[in-house]
């Protein structure tokens, strides 16, 4: 039990489903992130969420759409998507400021077929 | 912008070996320092952090000393196990910044019996 929960733990999803990837944290933290983890690539970070306000966003195609309605739940909803979008999908929470670092959830394997 | 730099992988080491995967870091001023450990399968656990210079973290018999003059954060254990195969990030915490972690490209370790 990690305090943040990641599902479903795996996906797989043709280039026209739509689909939503869902996060949820029990730890009391105020700030949501979401990471996209490819084979020989670096953690790519996608979305920030502090107090339910997006802060960041890394110039992530409109295909992924963030959700977070509070604190304690972030959302990524995933339409038309291309192959090379299979990944690792890591959610993270953290304090305000983040002094102790992150933590993170098991993550969802997405296969886009 | 801030960074991380950590050594090319992938490290291979017999059990009881002593294990050690070089950091460093670019930031101003006094950033916090974390290691992360992923294990196959799984999303990235907090190993052990340091948050001001001549720090040090340890956890698990992994042990990580803040040094501000050579911007270093190596991560050293005695002797491994092959238990400890895994892909280790380095990441920083800008001081004063905003909530992003800045994360290294990872180590991945195998620990042969």
């Amino acid at each position: 039990e990690t305090g943040v929960t990641q599902t479903p733990r795996h996906l797989v999803m043709g280039m026209t489903n739509k689909k939503s990837l869902k996060c949820e944290q029990h730890l009391g933290h105020n700030a949501m992130y979401w990471y996209k983890q490819s084979a020989k690539k670096p953690l790519e970070l996608m979305f920030v969420y502090n107090f339910k306000e997006q802060t960041e966003n890394n110039s992530v195609p409109s295909r992924f759409s963030p959700e977070c309605p509070n604190s304690s739940h972030l959302f990524l909803h995933l339409h038309t998507l291309q192959p090379e979008d299979s990944a690792l999908y890591l959610c993270a929470s953290s304090q305000v400021p983040a002094n102790y670092g992150y933590t993170f959830g098991s993550g969802t394997r997405l296969t886009v077929v | 912008g801030d960074s991380v730099t950590q050594m090319e992988g992938p490290v291979t080491l017999s059990e009881e070996a002593f294990l050690t995967i070089n950091c460093t870091y670019t930031a101003t001023g006094y950033p916090s320092l974390f290691w992360y450990v992923q294990y196959p399968g799984e999303g990235l656990q907090l190993l052990l952090k340091a948050t001001k210079a001549d720090d040090k973290g340890s956890n698990k018999g992994f042990e990580a000393t803040y040094r501000k003059e050579t911007t270093s954060f190596h991560l050293e254990k005695g002797s491994v196990q092959v238990s400890d195969s895994a892909v280790y990030f380095c990441a920083l915490r800008s001081q004063g910044g905003s909530e992003k972690l800045v994360f290294g490209k990872g180590t991945k370790l195998t620990v042969n019996p």
